[in-house]
């Protein structure tokens, strides 16, 4: 039972337009949300996260929003660079639990110069 | 400022033979969590240690795989009897303490297990 999904598994955006990364979740206890990106050969690296009291965190050319009621979350990228290239990841925890993050299957997004 | 060290970062073993993964936390980091990524899946969750104690081993693999994270020294994922399934990338995280969710994980470069 896949808890949190990332329904598309690839992205491609043109340089210097906005990346949309969309995950859903399907367990209410999830309140913690989390985004990582990973390139190819190297561990994941945490870009940012949000906390279930907020619906919007910023940081930089990266914004996360949650939509509690959907149990959607997104990732904005604005603008996306080249660099931005990497598979990302969303990630789920519960301050109920034992904070174990559980991870979607990804996006693969590709930004064109 | 050394991240999370994981060794070696790539392991080839025949099956039938033990794999051993280690994990050496961040400086100050004293919560340690395993993940596996299995090809083209997200990472999955195994085992959850803090120094001596096992905290959350409800990812793990009933049989053949074990945790320890000593007093001393890294942590450590063994993995007895390998079989061609345990390929896939193993990846550990640490965390300064466990207050919650929002201590933040901070991932180390994997181990790629191939089992022959």
């Amino acid at each position: 039972d896949q808890q949190v999904k990332q329904n598309s598994p690839s992205l491609s955006v043109q340089e210097g337009r906005i990346s949309i990364l969309n995950c859903d979740y399907t367990n209410s206890m999830f309140d913690y949300f989390l985004w990582y990106k990973k390139y190819p050969a190297e561990g994941p690296t945490f870009l940012i996260s949000i906390s279930s009291i907020k619906d919007k965190n910023e940081d930089g050319r990266f914004t996360v929003f949650l939509n509690k009621s959907a149990k959607h979350l997104s990732l904005h990228i604005v603008p996306s660079q080249p660099g931005d290239s990497a598979v990302y990841f969303c990630a789920a925890s519960a301050t109920s639990g034992t904070y174990k993050y559980i991870f979607g299957t990804g996006t693969r997004l590709k930004v064109l110069a | 400022n050394a991240g999370v060290m994981q060794n070696p970062r790539h392991l080839v073993r025949r099956r039938g033979q033990e794999a051993r993964l280690r994990c050496s936390p961040m400086k100050g980091h004293s919560h340690v969590y395993w993940y596996r990524q299995l090809p083209e899946e997200g990472l999955k969750f195994m085992v959850y240690l803090q120094k001596e104690n096992i905290i959350d081993e409800s990812g793990m693999p009933k049989e053949r795989f074990s945790a320890e994270f000593p007093k001393e020294g890294p942590s450590i994922l063994r993995i007895q009897q390998v079989v061609r399934g345990d390929s896939a990338a193993y990846f550990c995280a640490s965390s300064p303490t466990a207050r919650g969710p929002w201590e933040t994980q901070y991932f180390g470069p994997g181990t790629r297990l191939l089992v022959l």
